[in-house]
């Protein structure tokens, strides 16, 4: 199976913020990677496919980049209500996987 | 706007086999992809498997030998079983839609709520 690796596990940001998380695949994976955010108690909601498709609806303050084997997930100026774990999630294998999760909380 | 709905027990003994079954509603079940995913308490995601609307399955190659999936078109419904389920299966489980979208990456839009299985004697 291909192995996601999100870092880091967790952060502490401020309103305002930029905020960067990175994913790192075990294996060449194309742009076949997905970005969630997950709030408490919540199910996953979908911010960004192939790498760098902003779904409708998603602020511009969202952007995702990366190819092959590494990615990256930034929130410019971070907001109140993005406080919440983000996953990464690869398609290119047969066996759909996710990173472990990146927590954001609020400095 | 499409909605799905997880359904089933929500306590299991040990040894037995888990029936969930997503509702969806707001749109047809044909055509697309659906998929299970779980959660453990305070754990990431896990993907459990997919099935098409004409009932090809994909499974997660850890939990192949114990999952079924299958489709009600009729019902607009599809269900996922697990057998033989342990402790460790205890999470809360996620059914969703898959779509392909740009270079054909899959991806899940619309999710349920989630449903809590626990597995305890």
């Amino acid at each position: 199976d291909i192995q996601m690796t999100q870092s880091p596990s967790s952060l502490s940001a401020s309103v305002g913020d930029r905020v960067i998380i990175t994913c790192r695949a075990s294996q060449s994976i194309s742009s076949y990677l997905n970005w969630y955010q997950q709030k408490s108690g919540k199910a996953p909601k979908l911010l960004i496919s192939a790498a760098s498709n902003l779904q409708s609806g998603v602020p511009s303050r969202f952007s995702g980049s990366g190819y092959g084997t590494d990615f990256t997930l930034t929130i410019n100026s971070l907001q109140p209500e993005d406080f919440a774990t983000y996953y990464c999630q690869q398609s290119f294998s047969a066996t759909w996987t996710f990173g472990q999760g990146t927590k954001v909380e609020i400095k | 706007q499409v909605q799905l709905q997880e359904s089933g027990p929500g306590l299991l003994k040990p040894s037995e086999t888990l029936s969930l079954t997503c509702s969806v509603s707001g749109g047809s079940i044909s055509s697309f992809y659906w998929s299970w995913n779980r959660q453990p308490a305070g754990k990431g995601l896990e993907w459990i498997g997919r099935i098409y609307s004409s009932g090809t399955t994909n499974y997660n190659a850890a939990l192949k030998s114990r999952v079924i999936m299958s489709v009600d078109t009729s019902k607009n419904q599809f269900s996922l079983k697990l057998t033989s389920v342990t402790a460790a299966d205890t999470a809360v489980y996620y059914c969703a839609r898959v779509s392909f979208g740009k270079y054909s990456n899959a991806h899940f839009d619309y999710w349920g709520q989630g449903i809590l299985v626990t597995v305890s004697s």
